[in-house]
């Protein structure tokens, strides 16, 4: 099956710095590859996704890259801000189904 | 529009007690899946469903159970409670060609 691993596993940064997360798949097949934010205690909510026939996808201050080639997508967070402090997770799918999540990354943005 | 509907929100157990975790979702979602999540270990899938009547294992399968008799419940048992088995337990529903819904997580302790 698939294996999704996210590094760094802890990040601080100061507020208005930029953030960069990366994750590594194995699937060459996998397809679709979605970018969760969890604060503490809530569900994890999609921020950014990307699919396999888009090299980089970006929203206001959010932005993801994939390089199918080396099987590794990353997150890119600019001008951070304290209410980006959270738990990221990366994920990698075929089809929308059957999600592979990495172990998360979290985020602290000091003020 | 009420989306991934867990329940309940808080469960304790005592060791080989058995229980069913509640998922119904309301947007005519085909694939549904359950998660555990565990410190430092990400979202891992325990199994999933692609239809009414079809499930399947996933990573952590072990002393779960499943069912899909219709395309909104998906209920997960656990049958026979052990303390590795406390953890956060998500739901989550995809409509084939969207990102993955959750559920708001279900936090269980075993004693």
């Amino acid at each position: 099956g698939e294996n999704v691993e996210q590094h760094p596993s802890t990040l601080s940064v100061q507020e208005g710095d930029s953030a960069v997360i990366k994750c590594t798949y194995s699937d060459s097949a996998s397809n679709y590859f979605p970018w969760y934010k969890q604060e503490l205690g809530k569900r994890p909510q999609l921020i950014i996704d990307i699919r396999s026939n888009v090299g980089e996808k970006k929203d206001q201050r959010i932005a993801v890259t994939l390089n199918k080639t080396a099987k590794h997508f990353s997150l890119h967070i600019t001008e951070t801000q304290p209410e980006d402090s959270a738990v990221y997770f990366c994920a990698a799918a075929y089809n929308f189904n059957k999600f592979y999540f990495g172990s998360g990354t979290k985020l602290n943005v000091k003020p | 529009n009420a989306g991934v509907t867990q329940t309940p929100k808080f469960q304790v157990l005592k060791t080989g007690q058995s229980m069913t975790l509640q998922c119904a979702q309301d947007m005519n979602h085909e694939y549904m899946s359950w998660y555990r999540q565990d410190p430092g270990m990400g979202l891992r899938l325990i199994h999933y469903s692609v239809g009414a009547g079809i499930t399947d294992q996933g990573e952590v399968p072990n002393g779960y159970n499943v069912s899909r008799s219709t395309t909104e419940d998906f209920p997960l048992r656990l049958l026979s409670a052990a303390p590795s088995q406390t953890s956060v337990y998500f739901c989550a529903s995809t409509g084939g060609k969207t990102e993955a819904f959750f559920g708001q997580g279900t936090r269980l302790t075993v004693v």
